[in-house]
């Protein structure tokens, strides 16, 4: 099983400011998925980084707003930019693991950013 | 199209027995269950494949409907470490996992 290290765990930011989120796995792996998560609510997926290509990303996320990087195998960034108190939220980075033949994901312990 | 879960949150005493469902308005290729611990990342639980196949925790069992596009997790004599909000996560065959909109447990003493 991957194992993810995320930095920041925590940050609290300005309002206008940008911010970037690592994440290192220490493995080799094709795709990694950021997530957003709001106050008491869901996982809602913002885009796959594949290394070599462009981000993928969901609807209502554009690049502009959350450019990812994905320079290698086990590394990606994703940036947080113009912040506005609406994206206080926790992103998670992820990743697919093999269990017992299928795909699951585990998750980074997050990183839970704060807009003021 | 994020799965809708029932219900919203549940309170149970220990020892008890509990259902989360899950109801998705696309075709499932596989049905994934997360548990996430406040101020936690979540954890993989299970997962159920087309075919009836599933693979995961000893404790827990689910169950997967692809005709009806539902997914049923069954928690029994519960204990207080099930606490947290459960996840179904679906694999639409495209990579993209998407999370249903979370049940939040709480097991009481």
């Amino acid at each position: 099983s991957a194992v993810i290290s995320q930095k920041p765990s925590r940050d609290i930011c300005q309002r206008g400011t940008s911010l970037t989120i690592q994440c290192q796995v220490d493995s080799q792996v094709t795709m990694m998925f950021w997530y957003r998560q709001q106050p008491g609510q869901s996982l809602t997926l913002i885009a796959t980084a594949n290394q070599g290509s462009e981000a993928t990303y969901e609807s209502g996320f554009v690049i502009d707003k959350f450019p990812i990087s994905r320079p290698n195998l086990t590394f990606s960034t994703l940036t947080v930019s113009n912040m506005s108190p609406e994206d206080s939220s926790i992103y998670l980075c992820s990743v697919e693991v093999r269990y017992s033949g299928a795909n699951v994901l585990t998750f980074g312990a997050g990183s839970r950013l704060t807009v003021l | 199209q994020q799965p809708v879960q029932s219900p919203q949150a549940v309170i149970l005493r220990e020892g008890e027995d509990a259902v989360i469902n899950c109801s998705s308005s696309k075709a499932l290729y596989s049905v994934h269950w997360y548990r996430q611990k406040h101020g936690e990342a979540p954890v993989f639980l299970m997962i159920l494949l087309k075919g009836g196949e599933q693979k995961g925790h000893d404790k827990i069992s689910a169950s997967f409907n692809e005709k009806k596009q539902q997914s049923s997790l069954y928690l029994t004599a519960s204990q207080l470490s099930y606490s947290g909000t459960y996840f179904c996560g679906t694999g639409s065959g495209t990579y993209k996992y998407i999370f249903g909109t979370g049940t939040r447990l709480k097991v009481l003493a």
